[in-house]
């Protein structure tokens, strides 16, 4: 079955550098997604991203971050400069259209210290 | 941002029980859809939820969407050990095409 997959599964950095995570959406979707989970919390949405441009971003999703699909099958989560606060697990999901059928990566667990 | 709220927390039962448990919204949803997460990895999909008082079932989980839109709950019957997880509701609201995620309810099975 195909699936999400995401790298790195662990990501270790110091606060104000600059961490790229990556996620391989499944091949024929079209809408891609990325929510972060802080330990124990619920999962929040951070952004979505159609048609090469992003449609839709939460409050969390300021200035620091940017998303791109620089060819046809990655898509990336850039923080320019990492706070302590961003320490979590990143997920990345897709969809093959609008109906609420999200499949998730594993995700990568992003730790600032 | 949108406020799901699921209860219980959390839940300890005996391998064999049913579990019941539900997730409730100040908004309406278009969608509701229930995904499991275990330690380390991404929420898996198990039942997805399109109408008003929809009855969905997968195995042994059934799930159904509330008439007023604001709620949906998900019940599992004779649990088995690895049922073992975090259970999330997840709703989209109209017009939008991210999810919110409810509270979880860490589900703990006793062999």
């Amino acid at each position: 079955e195909p699936e999400v997959t995401q790298t790195p599964s662990h990501q270790v950095t110091q606060m104000g550098q600059e961490v790229i995570l990556r996620c391989v959406p499944i091949s024929n979707h079209l809408y891609f997604y990325w929510y972060r989970q802080i330990l124990g919390q619920k999962v929040e949405f951070l952004v979505s991203f159609y048609n090469n441009e992003i449609s839709e971003k939460s409050e969390i999703f300021d200035d620091q971050f940017s998303v791109e699909r620089p060819d046809g099958s990655n898509f990336t989560l850039k923080i320019r400069s990492t706070k302590l606060e961003d320490s979590a697990m990143y997920f990345c999901a897709s969809e093959a259209g609008l109906a609420g059928y999200e499949y998730f990566g594993p995700g990568t667990r992003l730790t600032v210290t | 941002g949108q406020q799901l709220n699921q209860s219980p927390q959390s839940m300890f039962i005996q391998e064999g029980e049913d579990v019941s448990m539900n997730c409730t919204s100040s908004s309406i949803f278009n969608t509701w859809l229930w995904y499991k997460q275990d330690p380390g990895e991404g929420p898996v999909l198990l039942i997805a939820l399109y109408k008003a008082g929809e009855l969905t079932s997968n195995g042994r989980l059934t799930a159904q969407f509330g008439i007023t839109r604001k709620d949906s709950f998900l019940n599992i019957s004779a649990s088995i050990p690895s049922d073992v997880g975090i259970y999330f509701c997840a709703g989209l609201l109209p017009g939008a095409n991210n999810l919110f995620f409810g509270t979880g309810t860490r589900l703990t099975v006793i062999p």
